[in-house]
């Protein structure tokens, strides 16, 4: 099955610096690519998702990349603030017709700290 | 506004008792997911179902059983509760493929259970 790693464990930076998060996966045929932000006592909740097709995408401050030749993914938060502290999950995925079942294998997580 | 729901949020019960947890999605998804959460493993995969009447293992099913009888529940059981089983359960749900494609997962609050 898929495996996601995900570094570092735990990233602190100064409010207003940048934050970059890495992700590998192990199964080229993922083709969807979620990241996930969990704030204390909540559910993980979608900030931004890529697919297999497209190389980056933006969203404010946060982006995300793509190289599918190399399998991996990061998340780039720019100016970063206080309220970003969180702990931020990334996942692959795949439909069924590669073997998948939709479902995301998630990495073991990155707990970011932003100190004002 | 549609919603996943869990309960209990909270739960203590013993050593080999029969605890039955809740989920509950209001989107008419198809996909439905039971993910536990342990410092330092991220989010690993219980049990998954695509409809009603479909349930399949994910990678830590051994002690968990699930059954999916309508579109909007999927309950966790855990059949004799060990502490190996203490950990915060997140139940998620997802629209489904569109075509072979993944869609974003939908989380709950999540629900803590102490095994003692």
């Amino acid at each position: 099955g898929e495996n996601v790693e995900q570094h570092p464990s735990t990233l602190s930076v100064q409010e207003g610096d940048s934050a970059v998060i890495k992700c590998t996966y192990s199964d080229s045929a993922s083709n969807y690519f979620p990241w996930y932000k969990q704030e204390l006592g909540k559910g993980p909740q979608l900030i931004i998702d890529i697919r297999s097709n497209v190389g980056e995408k933006k969203d404010q401050r946060i982006a995300v990349t793509l190289n599918k030749t190399a399998k991996h993914f990061s998340l780039h938060i720019t100016e970063t603030q206080p309220e970003d502290s969180a702990v931020y999950f990334c996942a692959a995925s795949m439909g069924p017709s590669s073997g998948g079942s939709y479902i995301p294998t998630f990495g073991r997580g990155t707990s970011l700290i932003v100190h004002p | 506004d549609a919603e996943i729901t869990q309960s209990p949020r909270h739960k203590i019960t013993e050593t080999g008792r029969q605890v039955t947890l809740a989920c509950h999605q209001t989107w008419n998804h198809n996909n439905m997911f039971w993910y536990r959460q342990d410092l330092g493993h991220g989010l690993r995969l219980i049990h998954y179902s695509y409809g009603v009447q479909d349930t399949n293992k994910g990678e830590v099913s051994d002690g968990y059983s699930v059954s999916r009888s309508n579109t909007e529940d999927l309950p966790l059981t855990l059949e004799s509760a060990a502490s190996s089983q203490t950990s915060v359960y997140f139940c998620a749900s997802s629209e489904g493929g569109l075509g072979d494609q993944s869609t974003e997962a939908f989380f709950g609050q999540g629900t803590r259970l102490t095994v003692v």
